[in-house]
């Protein structure tokens, strides 16, 4: 398998535009996490999903960010509009976990996209 | 609630030396703990975890980690630093929150400099 596939792996952006950022799990992993990375707040969870529905989005920081999961093999975080401080590196993660179990498993996580918005 | 609290955010050691990188936790439950590893530009790595059984865990590269229930204490070791250690590493406790769902709880990170 190929990991999780993150996409873009950079992205430079204005103010006030829409930014989509893009994650294919692991093929067979039923939970799929969403995390941000700034040096200030350290790695934070923004919300994760168990097959394809939303569990806790409590982490989202505000109605500008936005995530889908359409189906097992494809997930989207967007952010719209966006603002200088959602400058980070956002990681998408995925594993097994059957119900309820995630916490037992291992994480493993895409490589990244590090969101530059000016 | 549960948290993660690592101590020291960067640690220096020579090349050859003991690595020891701290975490504790405050739980309401047995927790499960884990180690990942983070290299410059990639994603976060699972370095060795504990969920039941015997407290002491090896893991990948030679790192250890043993879980003291009475000090809720979950560091990490190895014996002998390489220059390949140099990465960031987190701690993570994955324990009952208040709604009744799990959460996976990072620690802020330590920034491990191996010096030659």
């Amino acid at each position: 398998d190929a990991g999780v596939i993150q996409s873009p792996r950079h992205e430079v952006t204005e103010m006030g535009q829409e930014v989509t950022l893009r994650c294919k799990p692991i093929s067979g992993h039923d939970y799929l996490f969403w995390y941000r990375q700034t040096m200030m707040r350290g790695l934070e969870l923004l919300i994760y999903f168990n097959n394809n529905v939303p569990i806790d989005d409590s982490g989202m920081p505000e109605d500008r960010f936005s995530a889908k999961m359409p189906n097992a093999s494809f997930s989207t975080l967007k952010i719209q509009p966006s603002e200088p401080r959602d400058s980070a590196v956002y990681f998408c993660a995925s594993s097994l976990g059957g119900q309820g179990s995630f916490h037992t498993y291992e994480q493993y996580f895409g490589p990244g996209t590090r969101l530059t918005v000016t | 609630a549960q948290s993660v609290t690592q101590l020291g955010s960067h640690v220096s050691v020579s090349e050859g030396a003991l690595v020891l990188l701290r975490c504790n936790y405050s739980s309401s439950v047995p927790p499960y703990l884990f180690w990942y590893v983070q290299y410059p530009n990639q994603g976060l790595q699972l370095l060795l975890k504990y969920t039941t059984g015997a407290t002491l865990v090896k893991g990948i590269n030679g790192f250890e980690a043993e879980f003291k229930k009475s000090e809720t204490s979950f560091h990490l070791t190895k014996p002998s630093a390489h220059m390949s250690d140099a990465a960031e590493y987190f701690c993570a406790v994955s324990d009952l929150g208040p709604s009744g769902t799990y959460k996976y709880i990072f620690g802020t990170g330590t920034r491990l400099k191996v010096l030659a």
